[in-house]
C-alpha cells in the first residue's frame, strides 16, 4: 500500500461545476499539505499548502485537510475549461523530510 | 522570471548506452530534487540534495544511476547503462528548506 493514495481518475466535467479532488495517506507524520497542477507536458506547480488541520481558500479552490481521518482535498468551484489539468496531492514532514506525492488525477473541464 | 532549466529536453537512446541529464536550479535555492515521472508510479523521488549534499537517493537504483552536483548551479543524473524501462520523464526540482518545490520543464527520456 502507497503512503499517498489518489485515483487517477480521469474525471470529466462539465464546465461551471464544483470539482472534488481528494487523497487519503497513512503516515501521522505528515504536516505540510500541498496540491500541485500539472498541465500536459509540463512540471508540476504548486497551487494550494495548508500547514496541519484545516482548511484554506484561494479564489475559486478551497483546500480541506482533516488529519483525523488522513483525508484531504480540494475544490475546485466554477470549473473552466482551463483548469484541465492534473492535479497531484504531496505532503511531506517536518524538518528536511522528502515530499511524498499522490499518482494525481487527471481533470477535463468540457466547455 | 526564475525557473529551473533542464537539458536535454528530450532523448532518444538505444539500449546500454550512458545518459546524461542536467539541471540547473534557481539561484539561492538550497535544495535539488530528481524525479521520475511515468503513468504507472506516478512520480517517484530518486535523489535530493541539500546544500549540495545528498540527503536521500533511497529511491534510485544504484547499480545504474548516478546523481551529482558538481557545483550549486549545476545537477547531474546519469544513467549507465540505459534500459527500456527507463522511459519516462524526468524533472528536476528546487527549493529553499520548505514545502514548496519549483519544477523545471523535464526531460523525456525514450530508450529503445
Amino acid at each position: 500500500q502507497k503512503e499517498v493514495e489518489q485515483d487517477p481518475g480521469p474525471l470529466s466535467v462539465p464546465e461551471g461545476a464544483i470539482v472534488s479532488l481528494n487523497c487519503t495517506y497513512s503516515n501521522s507524520a505528515f504536516q505540510y499539505f500541498m496540491w500541485y497542477r500539472q498541465y500536459s507536458r509540463k512540471g508540476p506547480e504548486l497551487l494550494m499548502y495548508t500547514y496541519s488541520s484545516g482548511n484554506k481558500e484561494d479564489g475559486r479552490f478551497t483546500a480541506q485537510v482533516d488529519k483525523s481521518s488522513k483525508y484531504i482535498s480540494l475544490f475546485i468551484r466554477d470549473s473552466q475549461p482551463s483548469d484541465s489539468a492534473t492535479y497531484l496531492c504531496a505532503m511531506k514532514g517536518g524538518g528536511y523530510q522528502k515530499v511524498t506525492f499522490g499518482i494525481g488525477t487527471k481533470l477535463q473541464v468540457i466547455p | 522570471d526564475a525557473r529551473v532549466t533542464q537539458t536535454p529536453r528530450h532523448k532518444v537512446t538505444e539500449m546500454g548506452q550512458e545518459v546524461t541529464m542536467r539541471c540547473q536550479p534557481i539561484l539561492g535555492h538550497n535544495t535539488v530534487f530528481w524525479y521520475r515521472q511515468t503513468m504507472m508510479q506516478g512520480l517517484e523521488l530518486l535523489a535530493y540534495f541539500r546544500n549540495r549534499a545528498p540527503l536521500d537517493d533511497s529511491g534510485m537504483p544504484k547499480d545504474r544511476f548516478s546523481a551529482e552536483m558538481p557545483d550549486a548551479t549545476l545537477a547531474t543524473l546519469k544513467i549507465q547503462p540505459s534500459e527500456p524501462r527507463d522511459s519516462a520523464v524526468y524533472f528536476c526540482a528546487s527549493g529553499r528548506d520548505s514545502y514548496e518545490q519549483y519544477f523545471g520543464p523535464g526531460t523525456r527520456l525514450t530508450v529503445t
